[in-house]
């Protein structure tokens, strides 16, 4: 089974500074996707970014941007030019290919400080 | 973008009583939609896929005879809380997958509270 670990349940961050959101995960898959979403105070989740397994390439969103090692497992999140509007609850989710299943992580909360 | 609203937003029902969750997929069809559950501070944790016009898929552990899914057409998902409990309080969220991008996409959530 796949498990997606976020060890870091708070971080904090002033306001256009830069910040690393860690994320392991388990598989014995060798196709599958890597997602990180953002959940802000009104419960809306909203996807900040994807990461297609076969993709060597990181994925870049404008502020947004992963540190994929696949042979670690690892899939890390960096927010650059941290905004205000950026404090959320964030959960980093794996997908097995083929399946839309998303297993999320136990989520981290960041804070940006003015 | 695509959108996917929930209602109702919020709702409190007596212990006991049965409870409907609406899942609608406002300008894209969706012949998957995605049942998940999270309580405070936690993690979501998928409870079953619904599939058009077939039935549901439950995840392990995951009553169906208690939570009654039922998806009728390629908008709309329904989630039935059947004699729910106190410990049945949590946030309820949808996502339904669109058929042409396969994206999903996430509705609001709907709080459920059981009295």
């Amino acid at each position: 089974a796949q498990t997606v670990t976020q060890s870091q349940p708070e971080m904090s961050v002033q306001e256009a500074e830069t910040v690393t959101l860690s994320c392991t995960y388990d598989t014995s898959e060798s196709n599958y996707y890597l997602f990180w979403y953002k959940q802000p105070p009104s419960r809306q989740m909203i996807l900040v970014i994807r990461q297609e397994a076969y993709k060597q390439q990181n994925a870049t969103e404008n502020r947004f941007s992963v540190n994929f090692q696949k042979a670690a497992k690892s899939f890390s999140l960096k927010i650059s030019d941290s905004q205000l509007g950026d404090t959320a609850m964030y959960f980093c989710a794996f997908m097995k290919q083929n399946t839309d299943k998303l297993i999320f992580g136990t989520g981290t909360r960041l804070q940006v400080f003015p | 973008g695509a959108v996917v609203s929930q209602h109702p937003s919020r709702v409190i029902c007596k212990s006991g009583t049965s409870v409907k969750i609406e899942c609608r997929s406002l300008d894209f069809q969706a012949t998957t939609m995605f049942w998940y559950r999270q309580f405070p501070k936690q993690s979501l944790m998928l409870m079953a896929t619904s599939n058009e016009g077939s039935k549901a898929t439950y995840e392990q552990g995951v009553e169906k005879d208690k939570f009654l899914i039922n998806h009728a057409s390629l908008t709309l998902s329904t989630l039935t809380v059947t004699s729910a409990h106190p410990e049945d309080s949590s946030f309820y969220i949808c996502s339904a997958r669109d058929v042409v991008t396969h994206e999903q996409y996430f509705g609001p959530g709907t709080r459920l509270t059981v009295t």
